[in-house]
């Protein structure tokens, strides 16, 4: 079993539609990342968080330490909002989810 | 600011040739480094990682491997690469603070046929 869980594993979605993806860990934590894997591969970091909610834009990150649970929101999402959304976090080393895969339509 | 170099950005090899894949930080001191290898329709693994020069941990058994010659420069190799050695592989940089925020090379992807 995974260390950290990601659902749903694949999403499709048409223009404009308000996305969740949810991230569910094992083991406490004092912090999460939320990535952003584009189709090339190349990965850029979204969010770091601790506590509450972050938000960058039509992204929004939130936390919950006591449950384990960690939720990626895009809100009126948009063709270039497709890519591989990874949620993970950092002991020594970084322990990654399995990703949650988006696409979304004109 | 810190930036990471990551470098060849593809690479093409024979079943049985050598493998080196060059992963440099700048702008920051010890940081935390890894590589990170992502199959063709798989999840990130981690290959391995390092705290400081000349400390490596292994993550996964394989025939390939990792060293810190300098602060900055984390190098993969393989002395022969095996088919199931293809993927794209991802060396990332981190403060050793648990809540530094990571950030990525640009990635290699590696065909070996």
């Amino acid at each position: 079993k995974n260390e950290v869980e990601q659902s749903p594993q694949n999403l499709t979605a048409q223009e404009g539609e308000f996305i969740t993806i949810n991230c569910s860990y094992s083991v406490g934590i004092s912090a999460l990342h939320w990535l952003q894997q584009h189709p090339g591969g190349g990965i850029v970091s979204l969010f770091m968080l601790s506590s509450g909610k972050k938000k960058h834009g039509r992204l929004i990150a939130t936390i919950n330490i006591q449950e384990k649970h960690s939720s990626l929101h895009i809100t009126a999402s948009h063709p270039r909002d497709s890519a591989v959304y990874i949620c993970a976090y950092n002991t020594d080393k970084l322990i990654f989810g399995t990703g949650t895969r988006l696409q979304v339509f004109p | 600011s810190q930036t990471i170099h990551q470098w060849p950005a593809t690479l093409v090899q024979p079943v049985g040739s050598p493998l080196s894949l060059e992963c440099t930080v700048e702008g920051t001191s010890n940081p935390n480094l890894y590589w990170y290898r992502q199959a063709a329709g798989r999840g990130l693994q981690l290959l391995f990682y390092s705290v400081g020069i000349g400390q490596i941990s292994s993550e996964v058994p394989q025939n390939l491997s990792a060293s810190r010659p300098q602060d900055r420069q984390f190098i993969l190799s393989s002395k022969k690469l095996l088919l199931s050695d293809s993927g794209f592989y991802l060396c990332a940089w981190s403060l050793s603070d648990r809540r530094a925020i990571l950030t990525f090379g640009s990635g290699t992807r590696l065909t070996v046929v």
